[in-house]
Order: structure tokens, then C-alpha cells, then sequence
């Protein structure tokens, strides 16, 4: 059974630091990796997705890597701002049964303080 | 930008009442899906819905849960008899294909079972 872990559970920084935020999972049969944006209240918001076959997706100050055989991710957020606090997910496009279903982590709060 | 909402966005019932959640996915989306946030817990996947049948549900989704897409464009999970421990955030998610394009998630509807 498919299980997504995130460390650290909670992190603080300063305004304008980069930062990573890391994802592991134990099965390496995946569809794709998804990340996610929660801010308190809300939905979801998928920030990156990266395909199985790839190894890594930018999208502005954001850069997501991807190893497959080694089950991990991370997140890499560079000259973070206050407006980037909210919770990260990671989500794991599980490969189960032949139908498609995502796998999440418990998220990592992020706060960055002016 | 086209978005999944969800209706109501935060529901208050009696325990052992029924309530049906509804949302309306993305138009051109094929894939659709309910997923579930217990407060302080990771989301967890109930069901997934192709072509107007499920192709895969979870441990959770008992027979108390049923899904059904009434038209061409709402998506309903309905609760039979709810019980406290229904209480949680429930996220609609639609995609257009499987395992290449991101799911887009509706924010949320908040269930609150007294």
C-alpha cells in the first residue's frame, strides 16, 4: 500500500530565503507526482506535476524534482515570500488496479515572515 | 480559468440524516473523483467515476456513500445516514485524462455532523 510522508511537518523562514520541502513514498509505481497549495479554508491548488519518466518541472519560483527509484521529491521555493505561507502537499498518482487515484502526505506548513 | 465548484460550501446536518454534496467539474473533464479531509489528517481518496460508473473506491466508501452524475454536468456524493465521524472537508477533483494531466480540485465543502 502506497504511503506519502513530508518533512518537516511545519517550517518557519525569513523573508527571501530559498527553501526545500521534501516528500518520500514507498511504492515506486507511480503515474505521476503532484504538488499542491492549501491555504487555510481552501481547496487545493496544484502548483507542479511531474511525470514518472521525468526528473524534474519548473514554474516560476518553484522547481520540483523527482527520483523515482529512490521514492522522493522535493519542492524547492526559491526567494520565498509572505504570501508563499500556506501548507505544500505532495500527492502520489498511484498506480492500483489499473485506475488512477492520488496518494497525499500529510503537507508541510509554511510560514515566511516579513 | 475554468474551475470545479462545489456546493454548499459548508453543510450542517442532524447525525443520521442524509445529505448530498454537489459539484460541477470542469466541462471538458472525463475523470471525476471525491476525496475527503478529516480536521488535522491528510486527504484521503473515496471514489473515483468514469463513463457514469466507479472504477475504483476506498476502504471508506461503504454503502453508506453512492455517487452519481444526474446530468452533463454535476457530480454528487450523497451520505445516507451520517455519523459523527463523517464530519470533514470534502474535495471534489476533475481531470481530463489519466495519469498525464493534474486533477483540479473545487474548494471544498465543509461538513459538520452534530
Amino acid at each position: 500500500k502506497q504511503e506519502v510522508t513530508q518533512i518537516p511537518a511545519a517550517l518557519s523562514v525569513p523573508e527571501g530565503e530559498n527553501l526545500v520541502l521534501n516528500c518520500s513514498f514507498t511504492d515506486s509505481a507511480i503515474y505521476n507526482l503532484q504538488w499542491f497549495r492549501q491555504d487555510p479554508g481552501k481547496g487545493l491548488t496544484s502548483l507542479l506535476l511531474i511525470q514518472s519518466s521525468q526528473r524534474e518541472q519548473t514554474s516560476g519560483r518553484l522547481n520540483a524534482s523527482l527520483d523515482k527509484s529512490s521514492g522522493r521529491s522535493t519542492l524547492y521555493i526559491a526567494a520565498s515570500q509572505p504570501g508563499d505561507s500556506a501548507t505544500y502537499l505532495c500527492a502520489v498518482d498511484a498506480l492500483e488496479g489499473g485506475s488512477e487515484k492520488l496518494v497525499f502526505g500529510k503537507g508541510t506548513k509554511l510560514t515566511v515572515n516579513p | 480559468e475554468p474551475e470545479v465548484t462545489q456546493t454548499p460550501s459548508h453543510q450542517v446536518t442532524q447525525m443520521g440524516q442524509e445529505v448530498i454534496l454537489r459539484c460541477v467539474p470542469i466541462s471538458n473533464h472525463l475523470y471525476f473523483y471525491w476525496y475527503r479531509q478529516i480536521l488535522g489528517q491528510k486527504v484521503e481518496f473515496l471514489v473515483s467515476f468514469y463513463n457514469n460508473e466507479i472504477s475504483e473506491k476506498s476502504e471508506i466508501f461503504d454503502d453508506q456513500f453512492s455517487v452519481e452524475r444526474p446530468d452533463g454536468s454535476n457530480f454528487t456524493l450523497k451520505i445516507r445516514s451520517t455519523k459523527l465521524e463523517d464530519s470533514a472537508m470534502y474535495f471534489c477533483a476533475s481531470s481530463v485524462s489519466q495519469g498525464f494531466q493534474p486533477q483540479h480540485f473545487g474548494d471544498g465543502t465543509r461538513l459538520s455532523i452534530l
